[in-house]
C-alpha cells in the first residue's frame, strides 16, 4: 500500500494562509492524491483531490510537485471552523482502499 | 437525509457479547467501506464492498469480525465476542466508484464502547 507522511501537528492563525504538507515517495503514475479532513467528533470529509495539475475548489487548493511525490494542502484564510486533522491519501486504482495514516492536526489560533 | 447513515450512534456491551452495528449508504453509490479509529488514532481500514463482487475483506482484525451487505445497499458490520480493545469508533462510507475518482462520504460513525 503507498503510505504518506504527514507532520503531526501544526498551527495557525485565523484568518492566514495555512500551508499542509505531504510526502508520497512512492506514488505510483496513476495514485490520484486525495485529502480528507475530520472535524472534532465527526467523520472524515472530503476536502480536494488531484493527479498532477494543481487543482482548486471552493474549500482550498492543492499543489502537487512536478515529480509527485510531495503535496500540499494550501488553506487561504484558515477560520476556527478549519480546526482538524488534516488527512493526505493516495487512492491506487484498483486498491479501492483508503489507507489513513494520523494526519496533521491544525490548531488555529483566534 | 441524504447522508450516510450510521446507528446506533453509541453502543456499550459487555465483554463477550455480540454487537451488531448498521450503515445506511448514500442511495445510487455502489462502494462501501467500514473503518475503525480507536481514541487518538488514525482510520484503520476494515473491509469494503464493491458492487457484486467480492469484498475485500483484508482488514478485518480477527474472525470475530464479520460484515455483510444486502441488496447492495444496507450493510451491517458484526463483532462477536466483543473484547476491551474493539472499543473505538466504527466509521462507514459510500461512494459512487468512478474509475479513480472515489469522493468517499464518512457517516457520523458508532461509538462503541466494551466495558
Amino acid at each position: 500500500d503507498a503510505k504518506t507522511t504527514q507532520p503531526n501537528s501544526m498551527e495557525s492563525n485565523e484568518e492566514e494562509p495555512v500551508h499542509l504538507p505531504c510526502n508520497h515517495s512512492t506514488i505510483s503514475g496513476t495514485d490520484y492524491i486525495h485529502w480528507y479532513r475530520q472535524l472534532p467528533s465527526q467523520g472524515p470529509e472530503y476536502v480536494i483531490h488531484g493527479l498532477t495539475s494543481n487543482v482548486n475548489n471552493r474549500m482550498a487548493s492543492l499543489a502537487i510537485a512536478e515529480d509527485r511525490k510531495s503535496s500540499t494542502l494550501i488553506l487561504h484564510r484558515a477560520t476556527l471552523r478549519d480546526a482538524a486533522v488534516y488527512y493526505c491519501i493516495l487512492d491506487r486504482p484498483g486498491t479501492y482502499k483508503y489507507i489513513f495514516g494520523t494526519g496533521t492536526r491544525l490548531k488555529v489560533l483566534a | 437525509g441524504a447522508g450516510v447513515s450510521q446507528s446506533p450512534s453509541n453502543k456499550v456491551t459487555e465483554k463477550g457479547k455480540d454487537v451488531e452495528l448498521r450503515c445506511d449508504p448514500i442511495s445510487g453509490h455502489t462502494a462501501l467501506y467500514w473503518y475503525r479509529q480507536s481514541l487518538g488514532q488514525g482510520l484503520e481500514f476494515l473491509i469494503y464492498f464493491q458492487g457484486n463482487s467480492a469484498p475485500d475483506k483484508s482488514g478485518l482484525p480477527s474472525d470475530r469480525f464479520s460484515a455483510e451487505r444486502t441488496g447492495g445497499s444496507v450493510s451491517t458490520l458484526t463483532i462477536q465476542r466483543t473484547q476491551q480493545e474493539d472499543s473505538a469508533v466504527y466509521l462507514c462510507a459510500s461512494s459512487f466508484r468512478q474509475g479513480a475518482r472515489t469522493e468517499a462520504f464518512f457517516g457520523q460513525g458508532t461509538r462503541l464502547t466494551v466495558v
